[in-house]
């Protein structure tokens, strides 16, 4: 139990461009999903919490506009990044919360590179 | 200014060896996970600990809460070269809050 997929697993884009990461879980439902994103070597930077059917709470430093997060359903959240440039390429991972649970699943990771 | 500490960053050892891994902070949290990630792949939760004082098991590892829930701690026994990776630890200073991670622990065993 416990799974948390992400689609798609690697993205190439042209700067400029925008690309949309699917953040699902798919046996349990997800009242809060967060996102971070992963340099190399580095940890996990929180960018926003999300909760179903609310406005994400961003990060103090993450730009709003930039990274447009959607929680419309209990088991589907979506990162977009708008108008991506090569700063922007990075290790993006999404975590899913149930209700009343501790514990937080974590999917496998999007590899985004900006070209 | 990291909320959470982890020590060592970097560790390599020859497989057999024990080790520690250490998470430090001077706030409390109300608990405290540690998670296990591989090289493009998502963070894997290995335990999460809520307790003060509070030992888990798990196989070789041993995990600790510190009794003022500021600081952790694991232990892995007779290190094998499947426990390569890197050792997060992630804590919420309250119930149900955002998780923030510590800059993790990379570990290397050498066969």
């Amino acid at each position: 139990g416990a799974v948390v997929s992400q689609h798609p697993s690697w993205v190439i884009c042209k700067s400029g461009t925008s690309v949309k990461i699917e953040c699902r879980s798919l046996d349990f439902q997800a009242t809060t999903m967060f996102w971070y994103r992963q340099f190399p070597k580095q940890s996990l930077m929180l960018m926003a919490t999300s909760n179903e059917g609310s406005k994400a709470t961003y990060e103090q430093g993450v730009e709003k506009d930039k990274f447009l997060i959607n929680h419309a359903s209990l088991t589907l959240s979506t990162l977009t990044v708008t108008s991506a440039h090569p700063e922007d390429s990075s290790f993006y991972i999404c975590s899913a919360r149930g209700l009343g649970s501790y514990e937080q699943y974590f999917g496998p990771g999007t590899r985004l590179t900006v070209t | 200014t990291q909320l959470l500490e982890q020590s060592p960053q970097f560790l390599s050892i020859q497989e057999g060896e024990n080790l520690t891994v250490y998470c430090n902070s001077s706030s409390v949290f109300s608990s405290l996970q540690w998670y296990r990630q591989e090289p493009g792949e998502g963070p894997v939760l290995l335990v999460t600990v809520v307790t003060g004082g509070e030992v888990k098991k798990l196989k070789r590892l041993t995990f600790q809460f510190g009794d003022a829930r500021k600081d952790s701690s694991l232990h892995i026994t007779a290190a094998q070269p499947g426990d390569t990776g890197l050792y997060l630890c992630a804590g919420e200073k309250t119930s149900y809050d955002k998780v923030i991670f510590g800059p993790g622990t990379s570990l290397s065993v050498i066969p």
